[in-house]
């Protein structure tokens, strides 16, 4: 079945460092992949999209790679701040009939001042 | 102004009912989710919809329900036959390939 493995374990990082999160998926091949972030007691918004085509993806301080060979995407915070402090979550979909979202666990990234 | 709205943001049942969570969208789009997530976990598929008068099971169906008569509205019933049915329940919106609308959620509590 369809598994995607985000880091479990809550990340800290001091602001101003670069969060890598890191997203691994198997048994299937995504056209493309999602990035949502999620405040506590609010719904995930969406970040940012990559194709399959896709190596690299920039939006302001945000960086998310693809890569379709290893099954895996980054996503890269630089010069973080306490604000950046959320869960992430990752959503690897596309490539089908439907448009059937399936979402990672997310990871907590809690940026110290 | 655009979204995608649930209510209520709080819920609370007694063991045995079943209740209804609204979700409303206003952004034209044909598709709309229904997710559940528990505490540390992430969010699991209940029902999806793609298009008016049609909807299919996601991963966690059971004990659940939906109807989708308007493109705008996504009914979601968490039955009594729910073994669990205290979470955060999400619902979204979206258009094929494209990112989904989330609303802010709505907090079940059954006891």
């Amino acid at each position: 079945s369809q598994k995607i493995e985000q880091n479990s374990e809550a990340l800290n990082i001091q602001e101003g460092k670069t969060a890598t999160l890191t997203c691994n998926y198997t048994n299937y091949s995504p056209a493309y992949l999602q990035w949502y972030r999620q405040d506590p007691g609010r719904g995930p918004v969406f970040l940012l999209l990559i194709r399959e085509n896709e190596k690299e993806k920039r939006k302001e301080r945000l960086k998310v790679t693809f890569d379709t060979t290893l099954k895996q995407s980054l996503f890269h915070i630089t010069a973080s701040q306490p604000a950046d402090s959320a869960t992430y979550l990752c959503a690897p979909s596309g490539g089908g009939a439907t448009n059937k979202l399936i979402f990672g666990t997310g990871t907590l990234l809690a940026v110290q001042p | 102004d655009g979204g995608i709205t649930q209510s209520p943001k709080y819920l609370f049942r007694k063991e045995g009912q079943n209740v209804t969570l609204s979700c409303e969208q206003n952004l034209n789009h044909d598709a709309m989710y229904w997710y559940r997530q528990d505490p540390g976990q992430g969010l699991r598929l209940i029902y999806y919809s793609q298009i008016v008068n049609d909807f299919q099971k996601g991963d966690i169906a059971e004990g659940y329900s939906v109807s989708r008569e308007k493109k705008e509205s996504f009914p979601l019933t968490v039955t009594s036959a729910q073994k669990n049915p205290t979470a955060f329940y999400l619902c979204a919106s979206g258009s094929y390939n494209s990112p989904l609308h989330f609303g802010n959620g709505t907090r079940l509590t059954v006891t």
